[in-house]
């Protein structure tokens, strides 16, 4: 069955430090590959997709991910941090086993930004 | 922003009493989910809808039932609530390209 693993329940990070987030999946074929991020009373906003072609795909708030096949790994990357980046970050990718579009999502990271 | 709106935004609510919390948008998308999102167990799926008339059961099912009878509203009911069910409530939809888009939620505390 597809899964979603984000190792990293909580992460602490400077303002204007990197960041990286894990995901790592388990998926019969290449699969599609989500980032969302919810800001605290929010509903989910997705960040960046990837289908196909180039494996480093640009997503919105200046946010990146590259998906490497050899390591089921589809990792989130900023170069430097905002304040307003915290928030809880899901990976996600499809449940295709039962079809109807569904998606199965890791169980979030929620980063803290220290000032 | 995917036009979806969720209805209430916060409901208190006493156990026993049905609740229907209800979802529509505006982007004639074919599919539409109810999630849960609880502390320690992100989002759990309810039930989902492939059309009008179409649904079927998620991973966490038992106490909720749904309808869609328009293309724009999936509506989520509680037929007697519990404690349990104490939660977030997010309405999703997609087209046909797995990309899900979220409703604003509803916080509902069954008491």
């Amino acid at each position: 069955a597809q899964s979603v693993t984000q190792p990293d329940i909580h992460i602490t990070v400077s303002e204007g430090a990197s960041l990286e987030l894990r995901c790592n999946y388990s998926y019969g074929a290449t699969p599609y590959l989500f980032w969302y991020v919810q800001s605290p009373g929010q509903g989910l906003q997705l960040l960046l997709k990837y289908f196909s072609g180039d494996t480093l795909v640009q997503g919105i708030k200046g946010f990146e991910a590259e998906f490497k096949r050899s390591q089921s790994s589809f990792n989130l990357r900023k170069p430097s941090v905002h304040w307003s980046d915290a928030a809880e970050y899901f990976c996600a990718v499809p449940n295709s086993a039962q079809g109807a579009q569904k998606l199965v999502f890791g169980q979030g990271t929620r980063l803290t930004i220290n000032p | 922003d995917a036009g979806i709106t969720q209805s209430p935004r916060h409901k208190v609510t006493e156990t026993g009493t049905p609740v229907t919390l209800r979802c529509h948008q505006t982007e004639n998308h074919r599919y539409m989910y109810w999630y849960r999102q609880d502390p320690g167990h992100g989002l759990r799926l309810i039930h989902y809808s492939y059309g009008v008339k179409d649904t079927d059961k998620g991973e966490v099912s038992d106490g909720y039932s749904v309808s869609r009878s328009k293309t724009e509203d999936f509506l989520l009911t509680l037929e007697s609530a519990t404690s349990s069910q104490t939660s977030v409530y997010f309405c999703a939809i997609s087209s046909a390209t797995y990309e899900q888009y979220f409703g604003p939620g509803t916080r509902l505390t069954v008491t």
